[in-house]
């Protein structure tokens, strides 16, 4: 089954802390994709970094940078410097091409409160 | 350049009636997807759109729902019959191409459903 856990349903960070996103998943395909999506109340999904399976090195975009172990499975997200903005519900995905097409299976989801 | 629009924004509905909800995509984005989302629940993927290929319908949960497109352009997804356990969040999302996750999904703002 292609699956994607998110353990920690809520977490909250004091402004200008790092915060560390937990996201671990399932599929039996060798190459794919790995997103985490943010999702303010607005309801626009957004994506905020993304890793490509084959690639060792984590990915990072400014802010937000990822631990990617693919034995384990694992794909968290470090937010580095909160800010008030980054309060949102995250969602960690992956791409599946099973059936020959492709589509995004999501986590439920860890809702992310930044504190002043 | 414009992103994906959704329409209407919010949509409340008696149960037993037929709804059609409208994406339209990213100019020149050949990918369409459909993803349902429940209060508290990560995206659940529904419908996928490739140009001219067949459309992946792997995810519609019922034969209540369907999906249509015209060429690479707007998309209808038709809920006939609405039940309670059709409230949801329908959120439609496009990409420049199939592309095994290669290509960014571009999410719209959704349609709140409400069925009464």
């Amino acid at each position: 089954a292609q699956t994607v856990t998110q353990s920690q349903p809520e977490m909250s960070v004091q402004e200008a802390e790092t915060v560390t996103l937990s996201c671990t998943y399932d599929t039996s395909e060798s190459n794919y994709y790995l997103f985490w999506y943010k999702q303010p109340p607005s309801r626009q999904m957004i994506l905020v970094i993304r890793q490509e399976a084959y690639k060792q090195q984590n990915a990072t975009e400014n802010r937000f940078s990822v631990n990617f172990q693919k034995a384990a499975k694992s794909f968290s997200l470090k937010i580095s410097d909160s800010q008030l903005g980054d309060t949102a519900m995250y969602f960690c995905a992956f791409i599946t091409t099973q059936g020959g097409s492709e589509k995004l299976v999501f986590g439920k989801g860890t809702k992310l409160t930044v504190n002043p | 350049g414009a992103g994906v629009s959704q329409s209407p924004s919010n949509k409340v509905t008696e149960k037993g009636k037929d709804v059609e909800l409208r994406c339209d995509p990213i100019s020149g984005h050949t990918a369409l997807y459909w993803y349902r989302q429940r209060l508290g629940q990560g995206l659940e993927f529904l419908i996928y759109f490739q140009g001219n290929s067949a459309p992946d319908k792997s995810g519609l949960p019922s034969d209540r729902f369907s999906a249509e497109r015209t060429g690479e352009s707007v998309s209808t997804l038709t809920i006939q019959r609405t039940q309670q356990e059709d409230s949801a969040v329908y959120l439609c999302a496009s990409s420049l191409a199939y592309g095994r996750g290669a290509y960014e999904q571009y999410f719209g703002p959704g349609t709140r459903l409400t069925v009464t």
